[in-house]
């Protein structure tokens, strides 16, 4: 049974580009929810997406957007990236958005933007 | 809002000693608890969590937490550490009636040496 996978593992963008990470859930799962740690940091909240619909978003502008799809995997975008973008992005699926259900957490990607 | 706290930063232990590490949580309503792990070079994984009954709950590899309402307290303990549980753990936290939004706190490293 294969856990949650995340692409690509790391990625080195500059400032101003636009980026996109690729997330898919755990098998049976039909909700997604994105994080971004930083260096010595606990996760932050940035949204979650179940029904191909975002149900709830952290305190994080509108240049994070995501998308998910039928299948249920998701997409984390981020356009004009900053310095302080610079994190691991953490995936984590779970079965509805029920706050009793589990949340698995996939490896992450590793962005640097310099 | 709501925010955790993790007072121990760094805890660095020789094997056979106890642990225990601090989390407390800011929120008024009711929540649920989780302790997560992260071995090195691993994903975060759930060590245990509370949601309602006996305050004392059991995890695995033998840590336990306690859950102190009147402290907003949900410290981890283990009786006795091994060089194998050296990692870093997350205490999170959720609302009842925000779904599977987790707050997490800032992370203590553990560090038992051999």
């Amino acid at each position: 049974d294969a856990g949650v996978t995340q692409s690509p593992t790391h990625l080195i963008k500059t400032r101003g580009q636009q980026v996109t990470l690729r997330c898919s859930p755990k098998s049976g799962h039909d909700t997604v929810s994105w994080y971004q740690q930083a260096l010595g940091q606990g996760p932050q909240f940035i949204f979650q997406y179940y029904e191909e619909e975002e149900r709830q978003r952290g305190n994080f502008p509108d240049r994070f957007s995501g998308h998910q799809f039928p299948n249920y995997s998701s997409e984390l975008n981020v356009n004009a990236l900053l310095l302080g973008d610079s994190a691991l992005y953490l995936c984590a699926s779970s079965l509805s958005v029920s706050s009793y259900n589990e949340q698995f957490f996939g490896p992450g990607t590793r962005l640097t933007v310099l | 809002a709501q925010s955790v706290s993790q007072h121990n930063h760094h805890v660095i232990l020789s094997e056979a000693a106890s642990l225990e590490l601090g989390c407390n949580y800011s929120y008024g309503g009711t929540v649920n608890l989780f302790w997560y792990v992260q071995y090195p070079g691993q994903h975060l994984q759930l060590l245990l969590k509370y949601f309602s009954g006996d305050p004392l709950v059991k995890g695995i590899k033998g840590f336990e937490a306690e859950f102190i309402k009147s402290k907003f307290s949900f410290n981890l303990r283990k009786p006795s550490v091994q060089w194998s549980d050296t990692a870093e753990y997350f205490c999170a936290v959720n609302a009842n009636n925000q779904g599977g939004k987790l707050i997490f706190g800032q992370g203590t490293e553990l560090s038992v040496k051999p």
